[in-house]
């Protein structure tokens, strides 16, 4: 992930309508790729993964898109719900070994319902 | 899925005291684990990454005098914050790994650290 920002972006969205929530990435030897949901006060809770052999990965209602030509993730979440509103951060890390698992700047993702 | 459990979920103390944050992986054996450190409204900040058995890696700044890390087993780590001071004050949060070939990183639920 890139540098720690001290105001988290906001992201604002309707219930029902889909949520794009983008990530820049600066070390091109990371290979793996996490997206993360963080609710206030509990730790950081896995929602999705994608390695670099990939470019797309979809789960229940989320789907990671990953450009390794310009280091950039998107997770999308379809049909935002209010359980949907968290803080989102992107996380890399190179696989094998014991690669730490660098963290992005979080987005901070507001259901309005 | 793999349950990582810290404790305690939060801690009051008083300036000058030792703190000690346990990090457990209650279903798995962890061979590497990793303690960030969040501030409000920040993302995580790597603290150290320690593997059983061996002394911890510190990441760049982060002082391994006062931020004592033990790994002694498979299911526990230990983070202590020593002579804590109220900067020390934030969400310290770990993470473990089952261990080479694993890449998945599961995380606690945090402890919040008040140093008054």
């Amino acid at each position: 992930g890139e540098s720690v920002g001290l105001h988290l972006p906001t992201l604002s969205v309707q219930e029902g309508d889909n949520s794009i929530i983008n990530c820049a990435y600066s070390n091109s030897a990371s290979d793996y790729f996490i997206w993360y949901k963080q609710e206030s006060g509990k730790g950081p809770q896995f929602i999705i993964d994608i390695r670099s052999n990939m470019d797309k990965r979809q789960g229940q209602r989320v789907t990671v898109l990953l450009n390794k030509t310009v280091k950039h993730l998107s997770l999308q979440i379809a049909a935002t719900q209010p359980g949907d509103s968290a803080v989102y951060f992107c996380a890399d890390a190179i696989s094998g070994g014991y690669q730490k698992v660098t963290f992005g700047t979080g987005t901070k993702l507001q259901v309005i319902p | 899925g793999a349950v990582v459990s810290q404790h305690p979920s939060w801690v009051i103390c008083k300036s000058g005291t030792s703190v000690k944050i346990e990090c457990r992986s209650l279903d798995f054996q962890a061979t590497t684990m990793f303690w960030y450190r969040q501030f409000p409204k920040q993302s995580l900040m790597l603290m150290a990454t320690s593997n059983e058995g061996s002394k911890a890696t510190y990441e760049q700044g982060v002082e391994k005098d006062k931020f004592l890390i033990n790994h002694a087993s498979l299911t526990l780590s230990t983070l202590t914050v020593t002579s804590a001071h109220p900067e020390d004050s934030s969400f310290y949060i770990c993470s473990a790994r089952r261990g080479a070939g694993h890449t998945e990183a599961f995380f606690g639920q945090g402890t919040r650290l008040t140093v008054v």
